[in-house]
């Protein structure tokens, strides 16, 4: 079954603790990508990778951090310089070759809850 | 950068009415743009894209056109059924720029049976 996997469903953060969400895909996509969402808001990019060890900041990068050291995997971590990181996060992936290469696909999402 | 504005932010639709979301996009060199469908608590789905070298295209009761010289696109739902209530998103993208998406703020469609 193939597709883009996220963990967890739902995360709880304390004050001044990082967090790290969760992302796989087995579509043997190049470029992956993650997005916040608020509510009643659209996505908004925090970071993307083309391709493994490179990556690079989207347009709301502070806060976060990224390593993408595999193919499959992309994880993201909320540092405690995120002072508002109660959100809905989603992972996308996206091949780079043949005639669909501009299509990404989404994940089920992570909803991050600060305590 | 690149800008997305999407309206209505709510639409209300009678079963079987159409339904029409307008999107604007500032940056001309953008040269895809996809919409989405994205269901309470999950992750958005591809429902139909467009490439900028062509005007229309269409699958069964979705149509997507798209303007370049205005710079608009808009997304085109007939015969609506009560399960294509969901917020759905706009998107423009430029290849060369890593693919990155910009979301319009999205339209909640309700379809009253």
């Amino acid at each position: 079954d193939g597709g883009i996997t996220q963990s967890p469903k739902y995360l709880f953060r304390k004050e001044g603790q990082n967090v790290t969400l969760s992302c796989e895909q087995n579509l043997n996509h190049d470029a992956m990508y993650w997005y916040r969402q608020d509510p009643g808001q659209g996505l908004r990019l925090i970071y993307y990778s083309q391709i493994v060890n490179d990556f690079q900041k989207g347009d709301i990068a502070e806060g976060y951090s990224v390593s993408r050291e595999k193919k499959e995997s992309f994880p993201l971590t909320v540092t405690s310089a995120q002072k508002n990181p109660t959100a809905f996060y989603l992972c996308a992936s996206r091949g780079t070759g043949g005639p669909y290469q501009e299509t990404q696909y989404f994940g089920p999402g992570t909803r991050l809850l600060v305590l | 950068g690149e800008n997305v504005e999407q309206h209505p932010s709510t639409l209300s639709v009678q079963e079987g009415d159409s339904a029409v979301i307008k999107c604007t996009y500032s940056d001309s060199a953008s040269n895809y743009f996809p919409w989405y469908k994205q269901e309470l608590g999950k992750g958005p789905q591809l429902i139909i894209d467009i490439r900028s070298n062509v005007g229309e295209k269409k699958d069964q009761r979705i149509a997507v056109t798209l303007n370049k010289t205005a710079k608009h696109f808009s997304l085109h739902i007939t015969e609506t059924q009560p399960e294509d209530s969901a917020v759905y998103f706009c998107a423009a993208s430029l290849l060369n720029q890593g693919g990155k998406l910009i979301f319009g703020q999205g339209t909640e469609l309700s379809v009253k049976p």
